[in-house]
């Protein structure tokens, strides 16, 4: 069964302290993977999506990256702003929904 | 540009009523899928509309139906409410079945006593 595993499950950095959060997948052909940013109580905001395995992409202090079996978000001097809850999605090839993963809950503390 | 809408915010009902939820895409997006999640749970796919057709659907209950308007809005309607139905219900709407980038709602908190 296709499976999508984010890791940690919480995460508590203090400003400025970079960390990385990871996102492993077991799909039978992967479409794109993407990774979005939820807030308490609202929807999840889009950041990045990634397609193939050394593709990388960056948005201020956020940088994601993709292999053939996972993709890790990297966080660079992290600021209290980026305390959110980020998720992990894939798509397996043809047209199929996102499968999500649980999640990694990021506090970044002052 | 306005962004994906959904109504109501917040919505509370008890056991054994209806609800329907509504949304309406990005502008420029044809295609409306809904999510369910609970606390501290990742989304999890309901279904999928386009061309006012559901195109896919989830390990949901027929309890769980849908439909989309000509102007692409949609309803997620969920029959016989149990307790366990209580969620965030997110919208995502993006352009096109096969496009890749889904567009989420702030999503409509539903408790059900």
């Amino acid at each position: 069964e296709d499976q999508v595993t984010q890791s940690p499950e919480a995460l508590r950095l203090q400003e400025g302290e970079s960390s990385s959060l990871n996102c492993s997948y077991t799909v039978s052909g992967l479409r794109g993977l993407f990774w979005y940013r939820q807030d308490p109580g609202k929807g999840p905001e889009f950041l990045f999506t990634l397609y193939s395995a050394g593709e990388e992409k960056e948005k201020e202090r956020l940088k994601a990256t993709l292999t053939k079996k996972e993709s890790f978000l990297h966080i660079t001097a992290p600021k209290p702003e980026d305390s959110a809850t980020y998720l992990c999605a894939v798509r397996i090839a043809g047209n199929t929904p996102l499968v999500f993963g649980k999640g990694t809950r990021l506090s970044v503390i002052a | 540009d306005a962004g994906v809408t959904q109504s109501p915010t917040h919505l509370i009902k008890t056991r054994g009523q209806q609800v329907t939820l509504r949304c309406s895409p990005k502008s420029g997006h044809d295609t409306v899928s809904w999510y369910q999640q609970a606390l501290g749970q990742g989304p999890q796919f309901i279904f999928q509309y386009y061309e006012e057709e559901e195109r896919q659907r989830g390990n949901f209950p027929d309890r769980f139906s849908g439909h989309q308007f000509p102007n692409y809005s949609s309803e997620l309607n969920v029959n016989a409410l149990l307790l366990g139905d209580s969620a965030l219900y997110l919208c995502a709407s993006s352009a096109g079945t096969i496009t890749d980038t889904q567009y989420f709602g702030p999503g409509t908190r539903l408790t059900v006593l």
